[in-house]
């Protein structure tokens, strides 16, 4: 099954707008994390939030995450066009078994933001 | 810290051949490194799990004969396409966690390798 679909799957705005992505999940989870990819290259870590946490800040990110739903989202306010990129959520599944460390990847969000 | 570098970021080869690409943890010691794949405007497939010292660990559907995974040393995972084919053109991404928080912690990825096969 799928574990991590995001919506919406393009999002374009003006440069000082807020964007919202949303994720939502199917399984029991340790952690969610959020993470940027620009244009052909690798991915870099924004933020890990723990299934027992609600809300986190980063800068100018806010991410909550409700287990109750298994939906999380990622809050990028006063966005700049440096902010252009695909954004992927990602779930990473309780200690043991054969998921230890595999992180599970939506299917990520492309954000546009225009000068 | 916490930089993980991938080589080579692009190749080009013929149907056929095979292709090494290397995934290097530059100033720390990754025991596991995750191989994943990527399509175009696609998510991130993981392909395998690979450990310093021990045998791969493939998901399911991945060709363990096809996509040689050694991890010989704890700073270097290396994937090897073999006998490539069209359809194994892709974007290879490795990554890798710091020590003590593989069940826990963010993961830090290479830049990719783009791999193209004529």
């Amino acid at each position: 099954s799928q574990q991590g679909e995001e919506d919406p799957q393009a999002l374009s705005i003006q440069e000082g707008e807020n964007a919202t992505m949303n994720c939502s999940y199917k399984t029991s989870i340790n952690n969610l994390q959020w993470y940027r990819q620009n244009s052909g290259r690798g991915l870099v870590h924004l933020i890990l939030i723990r299934s027992n946490e609600r809300e986190k800040h980063s800068g100018r990110l806010r991410v909550t995450l409700d287990t109750s739903k298994k939906s999380s989202s990622l809050l990028i306010t006063a966005s700049r066009a440096a902010d252009t990129a695909s954004y992927f959520c990602a779930t990473m599944k309780g200690a043991g078994g054969t998921s230890y460390g595999k992180l599970t990847f939506g299917q990520g969000t492309i954000l546009t933001v225009h000068p | 810290g916490a930089v993980v570098s991938q080589h080579p970021s692009r190749v080009i080869c013929k149907s056929g051949t095979s292709v090494k690409i290397e995934c290097r943890s530059l100033d720390f010691q990754a025991t596991t490194m995750f191989w994943y794949r990527q399509f175009p405007k696609q998510s991130l497939m993981l392909m395998a799990t690979s450990n310093e010292g021990s045998k791969a660990t493939y998901e399911q559907g991945v060709e363990k004969d096809k996509f040689l995974i050694n991890h010989a040393s704890l700073t270097l995972s290396t994937l090897t396409v073999t006998s490539a084919h069209p359809e194994d053109s892709s974007f290879y991404i490795c990554s890798a966690t710091l020590p003590g928080t593989a069940n826990t912690g963010e993961l830090f990825f290479g830049e990719g390798s783009r791999l193209t096969v004529l």
